[in-house]
């Protein structure tokens, strides 16, 4: 089993649509959460940390469940220029990354 | 502000050829990573670097070496290039900070084919 999974996709959106992302992830120590954006060809940026609360940054939502080890983001109102790939990130301690493949995101007019 | 500088942007070896790929860093940050990234799979953890004079093998470290010069700079050498490593490579540094968050920022990757 993989240590973070995502649907790899991908997801072929309109624009204005809701788009949900799901990860999972098996090491229950795990220290904290990420999701980066990576467009085609560039590097991974920070597009936002995930807390337990359940963390909100503008039209982008993202989730944790620590019981399940469950990791979501939410993107609602769909623009164009959000058609990038999403990469679902944990921290594991030691100053080490794990990274999903990541999911697809195409966002059509 | 540069960030993560890497150098080259592209390049391509023979196998059995050698080069190091560089990379810099102006954050004043402790910590750098080198990853490798293949398609369908997610970035693959290669070496890192704690902080200045140590080096850790990651996930993928085999035919590799590191050097991390100084605080700024951490190198990547394939000694004898081969094809299997054909990928793009990135180099990321971070500051973990008082809750070790281990944000991490990237360069702009290198693109290496290996014939």
């Amino acid at each position: 089993r993989k240590e973070v999974e995502q649907d790899p996709g991908p997801f072929n959106v309109p624009e204005g649509a809701t788009v949900a992302f799901n990860c999972t992830y098996s090491n229950s120590a795990s220290q904290s959460f990420f999701w980066y954006r990576q467009d085609c060809r560039k590097e991974p940026k920070l597009l936002m940390s995930v807390y337990s609360s359940g963390n909100e940054d503008g039209r982008f939502t993202a989730q944790l469940n620590r019981a399940s080890q469950y990791i979501s983001l939410l993107i609602r109102d769909s623009k164009l220029s959000d058609s990038a790939t999403y990469l679902c990130v944990v921290n594991i301690g030691r100053g080490k990354l794990i990274f999903g493949q990541g999911t697809e995101l195409s966002v059509k007019p | 502000n540069a960030g993560v500088t890497q150098t080259p942007k592209f390049q391509v070896l023979k196998t059995g050829q050698s080069m190091t790929l560089q990379c810099a860093q102006d954050m004043n940050h402790n910590s750098m990573y080198w990853y490798r990234q293949d398609p369908g799979m997610g970035l693959r953890l290669i070496y890192y670097s704690a902080s200045e004079g140590t080096t850790d093998k990651g996930e993928v470290p085999n035919g590799y070496n590191v050097s991390r010069l100084n605080k700024r700079e951490f190198s990547l050498r394939l000694e004898s290039a081969a094809p299997s490593q054909t990928s793009v490579y990135f180099c990321a540094s971070s500051e973990p900070g008082e809750v070790a968050k281990n944000i991490q920022y990237f360069g702009a990757g290198t693109r290496l084919s290996v014939l």
